[in-house]
């Protein structure tokens, strides 16, 4: 069955720390997206690949990175984390052509103090 | 950049109604439109979607509608019931180049349906 799982569901970090968020999927997409999901704003992406070794600047780039090591899995990175980057994180896997719905993960809920 | 905007924030209707909620897109390249739907604390998942080939399109009490020309894309749900109740997205598939395709979303619908 298609999947796409985040790790950690939940993290409170400090300001100023490192946080990684994790995503993989199991469906062979060669896209993949990460989004955040504040109050008013709606998704916004953040990162987003279309196969291994590739990472693209989505609207809200600002503050992360992504890394794509494999088909699998693809991470997102707040190498300094501020208290403005608290938010719901959704991880998503689509097909290459663009013409099939993203597939999303279960989300992660930050919380940076 | 690219936007795509979902006109109502909140929506409220009776059960049995019908609901409309309204998404315009600005990429004229855009040629897939999926909706999603979220309930309270959870994520999002896919309901219907349509493509630039067609205008209409229906899966059950979902209807979605699209105008290339006014670049206007809309879902209706007919006979409301009360699990319908949720946030609604509407997004549109971008692709800004050869290898890659985006996914951007509107900030969504809030839909009450009402007793």
């Amino acid at each position: 069955e298609a999947a796409v799982t985040q790790s950690p569901r939940n993290k409170v970090a400090v300001t100023g720390g490192k946080v990684t968020l994790s995503c993989n999927q199991t469906n062979n997409h060669n896209n993949m997206y990460w989004y955040r999901q504040d109050t008013g704003h709606g998704l916004r992406l953040i990162h987003y690949s279309y196969g291994a070794g590739s990472t693209e600047k989505g609207d809200i780039p600002d503050g992360y990175k992504a890394s794509r090591p494999s088909q699998e899995n693809f991470s997102l990175i707040l190498e300094l984390a501020t208290p403005s980057q608290t938010s719901v994180y959704f991880c998503a896997s689509g097909a290459g052509t663009g013409g099939q719905a993203p597939l999303f993960g279960e989300g992660t809920r930050l919380s940076v103090l | 950049g690219e936007k795509v905007e979902q006109h109502e924030s909140t929506l409220s209707v009776r059960e049995g109604d019908s609901a409309v909620i309204n998404c315009t897109y600005t990429d004229t390249a855009s040629s897939y439109f999926p909706w999603y739907k979220q309930e309270a604390g959870k994520s999002l998942h896919f309901v219907i979607d349509i493509r630039s080939n067609v205008d209409r399109k229906q899966s059950q009490r979902l209807i979605v509608l699209l105008d290339k020309k006014a670049k206007r894309f809309s879902l209706h749900i007919t006979a409301t019931q009360p699990e319908d109740s949720a946030i609604y997205f509407c997004a549109a598939s971008i692709r800004p180049d050869t290898n890659a395709y985006k996914v951007i979303f509107g900030k969504g619908t809030h839909l009450h349906v009402l007793p």
